[in-house]
């Protein structure tokens, strides 16, 4: 299917453990971000890259990492998760010009207990 | 330090009632503006934006948003509204250079209400 798509929608995890977030696009797009979002604060970025191995730190990277080995794919992993990371997760993906819209994946609701 | 605000987080309105949802943003080089919309349990679809030109934007869904660079806001409005218009309203900005592709700093989203 053509589009945006991430895996798992819902998942729940323990405190302490590693989890990748999923993200896959069909559309060629040169530039793709990690977005949470948290009552009361909207959508924060998280990771951003321009380009397959290109990365780049948002607002809140801290606890996660990135990695984009293919244009198509852009994981999310917590490498050791806490409760203040439970919180919706959102993928997106663009062109590289400034004046497109950002098309955004379904979320995946995290909870870490 | 580039911002975004909605300055409603909560907005109750009757079916069939005109509603604005406000917007102000923070900058001080020249910025593109957007309205998303989220329903529950979806991600995030865009309703407009403005780029240039006019300052009056249509958008789908019977929305518009009016850019006012002196007020430095981008409120969106809807003359009549319905039941499934409720869900939750984010206004996103990208700012100049724009060398970033689609990178949007968000508001902190407002949940549109609408009873019959």
């Amino acid at each position: 299917d053509a589009g945006i798509t991430q895996s798992p929608r819902y998942k729940i995890t323990e405190t302490g453990r590693q989890v990748t977030l999923m993200c896959h696009q069909t559309w060629s797009h040169s530039y793709m971000f990690w977005y949470r979002q948290d009552l009361g604060h909207g959508l924060r970025l998280i990771y951003y890259s321009a380009a397959a191995d290109i990365t780049d730190k948002g607002e809140v990277p801290d606890g996660y990492v990135v990695s984009r080995s293919k244009t198509e794919n852009f994981p999310l992993t917590l490498e050791s998760a806490t409760r203040s990371q439970t919180s919706v997760y959102f993928c997106a993906s663009s062109t590289s010009r400034g004046n497109t819209e950002a098309f955004f994946g379904q979320g995946t609701r995290l909870t870490v207990v | 330090a580039q911002s975004v605000t909605q300055l409603d987080s909560q907005v109750p309105v009757f079916e069939e009632a005109p509603v604005e949802l406000r917007c102000n943003y923070s900058s001080s080089v020249s910025v593109y503006l957007f309205w998303y919309v989220q329903y529950p349990n979806q991600g995030l679809q865009l309703l407009l934006k403005y780029l240039s030109g006019s300052t009056l934007v249509k958008g789908i869904n019977g929305f518009e948003a009016e850019f006012n660079k002196s007020q430095t806001s981008f409120h969106l409005r809807k003359p009549s509204v319905h039941i499934s218009d409720t869900a939750e309203y984010f206004c996103a900005v990208s700012f100049a250079p724009y060398n970033q592709g689609g990178k949007l700093i968000f508001g902190q989203g407002t949940e549109l209400s609408v009873k019959p």
